[in-house]
């Protein structure tokens, strides 16, 4: 299995611009989440999606950031506009619908740079 | 207040040697699971080792080992015969059964093997 996948791996863009952040799970996996990543804020869960339905975006920071996943296989991240703080690294993550040991499967993140 | 409290935001150990890395979580939900990862400088996120709430042994896996201490809510990792490619980031997570699936993660322990 070629595991979670992402792109682009590097994105460099100028406030105001929009960036679109893509994911593409584990095939099978029923869940899907998107992590950010800063120094100050560590690791927070932005939103995730069970069987393609957003189940919670109160992650979510504000209304420039939006995600949907039109089918099992494919998830975007958007910001539109842009701002330098949300220069970070983004994780898109799946798992299988089971309680237990089921971890979380990681993407290899994008490290987004907002000029 | 934090669900998962990683105390020590560095730590040196020497090659070879044992090294203990905090967590202590915080849930009244009597099911839960807790992770741990790896971020090495690399980036990406690496699972190490799983406890449920209910497991009545100290995970294992490896050179890992999970020191789970249920009543004080301590689920502290131990890494065996550290190696210099141990140097890494460690995050501690939980997952609590009746918030979903989603995971909520530590800010971490940097941690670097001396040679």
């Amino acid at each position: 299995d070629a595991g979670v996948i992402q792109s682009p791996r590097h994105e460099v863009t100028e406030m105001g611009q929009e960036v679109t952040l893509r994911c593409k799970p584990i095939s099978g996996h029923d869940y899907l989440f998107w992590y950010r990543q800063t120094m100050m804020r560590g690791l927070e869960l932005l939103i995730y999606f069970n069987n393609n339905v957003p189940i919670d975006d109160s992650g979510m920071p504000e209304d420039r950031f939006s995600a949907k996943m039109p089918n099992a296989s494919f998830s975007t991240l958007k910001i539109q506009p842009s701002e330098p703080r949300d220069s970070a690294v983004y994780f898109c993550a799946s798992t299988l619908e089971a309680g237990g040991p089921i971890e979380q499967f990681f993407g290899p993140g994008t490290r987004l740079t907002v000029l | 207040a934090q669900k998962i409290t990683q105390t020590q935001p560095g730590m040196f150990v020497q090659e070879k040697e044992a090294v203990t890395l905090d967590c202590t979580y915080d849930t009244s939900d009597p099911s839960y699971g807790l992770f741990w990862y790896k971020q090495p400088s690399s980036g990406e996120m690496i699972f190490l080792i799983y406890q449920g709430s209910y497991d009545q042994q100290n995970a294992t896996e490896g050179r890992y080992s999970l020191n789970f201490q249920k009543a004080r809510k301590s689920a502290n990792l131990v890494i065996s015969a550290s190696q210099l490619g141990d140097s890494a980031m460690y995050f501690c997570a939980m997952r609590e059964w009746n918030a979903g699936n989603m995971l909520t993660f530590g800010g971490g322990t940097r941690l670097m093997v001396k040679p």
